[in-house]
């Protein structure tokens, strides 16, 4: 079946402005993580969507990044005001019910001049 | 604060020759630890699952296995195509469903 898709796959975005990356997860899955992968660095968690519960947002570094799932189904993570610092690949994964492995989209690759 | 060490942070290898990277980690508890392998400008792709201390997956060449406090992945006789990153993480009992990653081995196969 279809893995986790990801748009777009690349993003170059001046500084300052807002950026929209987007998730589709497996079909039937109903765990949902968005991950940040910077130059020399371990992936880093950002927030996690389980269902209809309140999602775990302890790893946004900023109020800056929010994200919402819709449907259950496809996420969106924004970044406002974007930094050069906001610059990394994003990941999204999801899991069946949160527990097990985790599989991974291709990434989007944030560039921010 | 919950810790994934992973070492060597590289690694070559002649083709054919054998070799084990390490997973160290500190958690409070541990629900399961994890290995994937990513390609450069791809995603972490999913390896295996090691859940207690003892328990041993194979998949190929690889062989993962699993301590109070680390973990292996056995290489046998690998290949150029076994070239690499490859990433361990943990998911840790009574908190998030999140995975904490370590930085990650980079292995190079020579043929």
């Amino acid at each position: 079946g279809a893995g986790v898709s990801q748009s777009p796959s690349n993003k170059v975005t001046e500084k300052g402005k807002d950026v929209e990356l987007r998730c589709d997860p497996i079909s039937g899955h109903t765990a949902l993580y968005w991950y940040r992968q910077s130059l020399g660095q371990g992936l880093e968690f950002l927030i996690y969507f389980q269902g209809n519960s309140a999602p775990d947002k302890s790893g946004l570094p900023s109020d800056r990044f929010s994200a919402e799932r819709t449907g259950g189904s496809v996420s969106t993570l924004t970044i406002q005001r974007t930094q050069q610092e906001d610059s990394a690949v994003y990941l999204c994964a999801s899991s069946f019910w949160g527990l097990g492995e985790q599989y991974f989209g291709p990434g989007t690759r944030l560039t921010v001049t | 604060e919950d810790q994934v060490t992973q070492s060597p942070e590289a690694l070559r290898l002649q083709e054919g020759e054998s070799s084990s990277l390490n997973c160290s980690y500190t958690v409070s508890g541990l629900r399961g630890l994890f290995w994937y392998r990513q390609d450069p400008g791809k995603g972490p792709e999913f390896l295996f699952t090691l859940y207690s201390a003892g328990e041993e997956k194979e998949k190929e060449r690889l062989k993962a296995t699993l301590t109070k406090k680390e973990s292996f992945l056995h290489i046998t006789a690998p290949k150029p195509e076994d070239s690499a990153t490859y990433l361990c993480a943990v998911q840790v009992q009574g908190g998030s469903e999140k995975l904490v990653f370590g930085k990650g081995t980079k292995l190079t196969v020579n043929p």
